[in-house]
């Protein structure tokens, strides 16, 4: 199994620009996170799917910040605008249910300038 | 409310000595329990998990963690570490009841010393 897929892994943007950020699940997982790491506030979990529906995006730090998952392989994680305090590391993670244990993938390091 | 609690930021220890990194957490309902490591530049992985049964759970690397409902702890025990083991180490639990929680501790930074 390839694991969790994100991409891009590095992303260098200039403030204003639209960012997407791409999540492939492990095959058969029907949960699926999306988190933001920086220094300063460490993991926080931005939304939860479950079975490509969302169920808890209160961690989504403002309007700017979209995410979809048109189907149980793909999720996307949207900025538009962006701004430079939205770099960060970006991880993605799958599980089979929200209660166990979690994949990540490598994670997608966003630099708005 | 849920939550999770890594007392110590970092970890300094020589190579070979032991090691514990602290958790606790609180929660009304029964939970699940987990750490996980993070190698620089990498995602998350999982070390160990308890669900329920044994409180004495093994997991990779050598890793063990003791849950303990009573003082509502889950400490992560290494008997000797390798330089390798320098990492950054994550606490998370899970509630099994309500409204759905997955949370994850600040980390704990572990520095192996030659």
């Amino acid at each position: 199994d390839a694991g969790v897929i994100q991409s891009p892994r590095h992303e260098v943007t200039e403030m204003g620009q639209e960012v997407t950020l791409r999540c492939k699940p492990i095959s058969g997982h029907n949960s699926l996170f999306w988190y933001r790491q920086t220094m300063m506030r460490g993991l926080e979990l931005l939304i939860y799917f479950n079975n490509n529906v969302p169920i808890d995006d209160s961690g989504m730090p403002e309007d700017r910040f979209s995410a979809k998952m048109p189907n149980a392989s793909f999720s996307t994680l949207k900025i538009q605008p962006s701004e430079p305090r939205d770099s960060a590391v970006y991880f993605c993670a799958s599980s089979l249910g929200p209660y166990n244990e979690q994949f990540f993938g490598p994670g997608t390091r966003l630099t708005v300038l | 409310a849920q939550s999770v609690t890594q007392l110590d930021s970092q970890v300094p220890v020589f190579e070979e000595a032991p090691v514990e990194l602290r958790c606790n957490y609180s929660s009304s309902v029964s939970v699940y329990l987990f750490w996980y490591v993070q190698y620089p530049n990498q995602g998350l992985q999982l070390l160990l998990k308890y669900l329920s049964g044994s409180t004495l759970v093994k997991g990779i690397n050598g890793f063990e963690a003791e849950f303990n409902k009573s003082q509502t702890s889950f400490h992560l025990r290494k008997p000797s570490v390798h330089i390798s083991d320098t990492a950054e180490y994550f606490c998370a639990v899970t509630r099994l009841s309500g409204t759905y929680k997955y949370i994850f501790g600040t980390g704990t930074r572990l520095k192996v010393l030659a």
